[in-house]
């Protein structure tokens, strides 16, 4: 695996509905960025986690929304009672805290909400 | 709050064509600035990555630059190929590495 995956890559589901994401980061990274991109927009941040730890929430992230990284290894998104507003793109990245700034991106879930 | 603009929105070029994107924004106090390709419906690609105390980086075909005086950054594409076609964001990098992105700028280079 050299890469950040993340499953599915599309989800259409019926307003009301809870989805969860999953986001598999590059091995050795130990920080984890979600972000949600709008059509025709540029991705906004969600939530980041250091390790298994949750260090910071965007405004963006109601409570209906909760993130999870339970093993400092891959994390979870859930959107409870899903609204047409939620859908976009739903993109993780990755980065090691001590080398560099570079954040790698994974290929995105894009969420239809009907 | 940051705010980051990408102009043009938009921008259709013949192939072999040197072109510049910009990218302004209005709080100087960042960590770093990166410029990420996205083709449709699909992640980011990192493109480059210039340090709050760099002027420029280069890669390939690519150069882009850092004004931090004056909350600009140019990502300049020499011959300008149709695979260059995508659509190009800039990322500022603040506080625990957390990015805030312009809008993009929509490319498409023609035959």
């Amino acid at each position: 695996d050299t890469g950040v995956s993340q499953n599915p890559r599309h989800k259409i589901t019926k307003r009301g509905q809870n989805v969860t994401f999953r986001c598999d980061p590059i091995s050795e990274h130990n920080r984890l960025y979600w972000y949600r991109q709008t059509l025709g927009q540029g991705p906004e941040f969600l939530t980041y986690f250091q390790n298994e730890a949750q260090l910071e929430k965007s405004r963006l992230l109601s409570d209906r929304f909760s993130a999870e990284r339970p093993k400092g290894s891959f994390s979870t998104l859930e959107i409870q009672r899903t609204e047409q507003g939620d859908s976009a793109m739903y993109l993780c990245a990755s980065k090691q805290s001590t080398s560099g700034d570079e954040q790698f991106f994974g290929p995105g879930t894009r969420l239809t909400v009907l | 709050k940051q705010e980051v603009t990408q102009i043009p929105a938009a921008l259709s070029v013949p192939e072999g064509e040197n072109l510049v994107l910009n990218c302004s924004f209005t709080d100087s106090a960042i960590y770093n600035l990166q410029w990420f390709r996205q083709d449709p419906g699909k992640g980011l690609t990192s493109l480059l990555l210039i340090q709050s105390s760099q002027r420029e980086q280069t890669s390939g075909r690519l150069n882009a630059s850092l004004d931090k005086s004056s909350g600009r950054s140019t990502l300049y594409i020499a011959a300008s190929q149709p695979g260059d076609s995508a659509t190009y964001l800039c990322a500022l990098g603040g506080t625990a590495s957390k990015l805030t992105f312009g809008t993009g700028t929509r490319l498409q280079v023609t035959l």
